[in-house]
């Protein structure tokens, strides 16, 4: 079983929509928690940390749920420019700073 | 303020041949971590350098991979010999600090392609 695991999509959706990602992980050790977007042959970039209480930055939301080892991403109002990969990231406690990447899941949204 | 960079962007070499890859981190940053992904599969941890010294190298797959980052400073990962498997998308990245809270910036990785 993966350590981290995403449905991979695509997720083909119209201007506007809202869209949302899901991903669980195995570990219970497991410290914190990140949401990154990659463009196409691009690098991963940061785009959220993903806290216990949820936290939200402007169309995006994300939510942990550690009984349950889940974490989601919500994306309202879907721009063209929100396509891309998004990739659920972990960080193991006492594991310094290394990092588990989920698979990732491709968002493609429509005009 | 520059980000990270690699070098090549590109390789494609023969099975059997020897590659070296270069990561400059963001200046300041003493942790600096190699990443791959290979085609279809999730990207996967490498090792973690914090200054010149190897922090963690669980993910070093075997003994043809070396990493080294003398001065703690840029860092270089070889492959000799390199075989198909090898393939891939090859990232660094760097962080001010390790843990966590500490956001990781990663360079536009090295495409490698075993032939």
């Amino acid at each position: 079983r993966k350590e981290v695991e995403q449905d991979p999509g695509p997720f083909n959706v119209p201007e506007g929509a809202t869209v949302a990602f899901n991903c669980t992980y195995s570990n219970s050790a497991s410290q914190s928690f990140f949401w990154y977007r990659q463009d196409c042959r691009k690098e991963p970039k940061l785009l959220m940390s993903v806290y216990s209480s949820g936290n939200e930055d402007g169309r995006f939301t994300a939510q942990l749920n550690r009984a349950s080892q889940y974490i989601s991403l919500l994306i309202r109002d879907s721009k063209l420019s929100d396509s891309a990969t998004y990739l659920c990231v972990v960080n193991f406690y006492n594991q310094g700073g290394k990092l588990i990447f989920g698979q990732g899941t491709e968002l493609s949204v429509k005009p | 303020e520059a980000g990270v960079t690699q070098f090549p962007s590109h390789s494609v070499i023969e099975k059997g041949q020897t590659v070296t890859l270069r990561c400059d981190p963001i200046s300041g940053h003493d942790n600096l971590y190699w990443y791959r992904r290979v085609m279809g599969k999730e990207i996967k941890f490498l090792l973690h350098f914090v200054k010149e010294s190897k922090q963690d190298e669980s993910g070093m797959p075997n003994n043809r991979f070396l990493a080294e980052r003398t001065g703690g400073t840029y860092s270089t990962l070889k492959v000799q010999p390199a075989e198909l498997e090898d393939s891939g998308v090859y990232f660094c990245a760097s962080s001010q600090g390790s843990g966590g809270a500490y956001e990781q910036y990663f360079g536009p990785g090295t495409r490698l392609t075993v032939t």
